[in-house]
């Protein structure tokens, strides 16, 4: 059962133009969520997270929102930039994992010049 | 320079063989993970290890064996058993609590001829 999900495998943007990367998850006990970016043969690299606290988090470009009741987040970029071209994984944490992630399945961003 | 080295970057084995993926970590982080990338299937954990002497069977276990005899150290065994070992492999370590997430090796591109 997976209990993260990224439905949209790829997505093409234009340069300068917003990126939304989205996410769905199923256990209510998650309560921090993670961004991670990874380029084609390296290791991700973390990019932003949110807590269940808070409903938004920003960082420069990145933007995270988080929407506990329909159990959904969302990254925002803004503006895309070619260099954001990665697969984009999401991932939480909380309640009975131990601390473990549960990472999503991942979206392909390609941004266009 | 702290971080995780994974070796080799790039590991061919023959049908029946076992291998032995290297993973090292300078970050005095207590946890450790291995995930497998297949396209399409996002990270899928294979074994992680909260402390020395001690690991968990992930969610993909069979066919993998591993061992946690130091810290720094989480090296990953792919056996004969395993099916389908073609993939990318990814090491993890973390420090306990949701904050930190986790750091990421450059991973090892496993594949079988």
């Amino acid at each position: 059962d997976q209990q993260v999900k990224q439905n949209s495998p790829s997505l093409s943007v234009q340069e300068g133009r917003i990126s939304i990367l989205n996410c769905d998850y199923t256990n209510s006990m998650f309560d921090y969520f993670l961004w991670y970016k990874k380029y084609p043969a390296e290791g991700p690299t973390f990019l932003i997270s949110i807590s269940s606290i808070k409903d938004k988090n920003e960082d420069g470009r990145f933007t995270v929102f988080l929407n506990k009741s329909a159990k959904h987040l969302s990254l925002h970029i803004v503006p895309s930039q070619p260099g954001d071209s990665a697969v984009y994984f999401c991932a939480a944490s909380g309640g009975n994992q131990g601390g473990k992630l549960i990472f999503g399945q991942g979206t392909e961003l390609s941004v266009k010049p | 320079d702290g971080g995780i080295t994974q070796s080799p970057k790039y590991l061919f084995r023959k049908e029946g063989q076992n291998v032995t993926l290297s993973c090292e970590q300078n970050l005095n982080h207590d946890a450790m993970y291995w995930y497998r990338q297949d396209p399409g299937q996002g990270l899928r954990l294979i074994y992680y290890s909260q402390i020395v002497n001690d690991f968990q069977k992930g969610d993909i276990a069979e066919g993998y064996s591993v061992s946690r005899e130091k810290k720094e150290s989480f090296p990953l065994t792919v056996t004969s058993a395993q099916k389908n070992p073609t993939a990318f492999y990814l090491c993890a370590s973390s420090m306990p609590g949701y904050d930190y997430g986790y750091t990421f090796g450059s991973g090892t591109r496993l594949t079988v001829v």
